[in-house]
């Protein structure tokens, strides 16, 4: 069964400081791998979409890892603003046409 | 969401309504997207279209759900009869084989 387990659920980090969030995917056939930020009232925005063949993938503040052997990938945040609270979200894509499989998300929170 | 109308954006009706939703992406992308969001469930693909042409529906819920894509800049999604479980944001998102999609501003259904 295909599934997208993002951990952890909700964060909430002090302005400035860094924050990685954890995505592990168990999904076949895997095309690609999506991070969105969604903010509250908005459809989501894409950040990063990584290949199997690729491992790293920075868009500014935020860097994104993976490793398709283990099929985990995590979306790290450098030096959080206010405008980074949001819905973060890690689909998989399972086919050429970009059939996406969601998890629940993690909400992120940064505080003053 | 520059890329994709949707419309209403809100939408209130009682159960047992007819529903019709409305998208008009830009033109150059060939797939388009219908995705439901709520709390419980998070994001769900409902049904894909690649040049016009139904891919997936397996994500339909039921046959009240009817989506079409007449041409390439116009889709609807309609739900006859609606019911209060059917509350959901609706959005509608466009891409071109395994690029990012981009999502529309979605639809706020409430079936009362």
């Amino acid at each position: 069964k295909n599934q997208v387990e993002q951990s952890p659920q909700s964060l909430i980090i002090l302005e400035g400081k860094n924050c990685t969030l954890q995505c592990n995917y168990t999904v076949s056939p895997f095309s690609n791998l999506r991070w969105y930020k969604q903010d509250t009232g908005r459809g989501p925005v894409s950040l990063t979409i990584m290949t199997f063949s690729e491992n790293t993938k920075s868009n500014g503040r935020y860097t994104a890892t993976l490793d398709a052997d283990t099929k985990q990938s995590s979306l790290h945040i450098t030096a959080s603003q206010l405008s980074d609270s949001a819905s973060y979200i890690c689909p998989p894509a399972t086919d050429s046409w970009g059939k996406l499989q969601f998890g629940a998300g993690t909400q992120v929170v940064v505080t003053p | 969401d520059a890329g994709v109308i949707q419309s209403p954006r809100h939408e209130v009706t009682e159960m047992g309504q007819e529903v019709t939703l409305r998208c008009k992406p830009i033109s150059g992308h060939n797939s388009l997207f219908w995705y439901r969001q709520t709390m419980m469930r998070g994001l769900e693909l409902l049904i894909y279209f690649n040049n016009n042409v139904p891919i997936d529906d397996s994500g339909m819920p039921e046959d009240r759900f009817s989506a079409k894509m007449p041409n390439a800049s116009f889709s609807t999604l309609k739900i006859q009869p609606s019911e209060p479980r059917d509350s959901a944001v609706y959005f509608c998102a466009i891409g071109t084989g395994s690029v990012t999609q981009y999502f529309g501003p979605g639809t706020r259904l409430l079936v009362l």
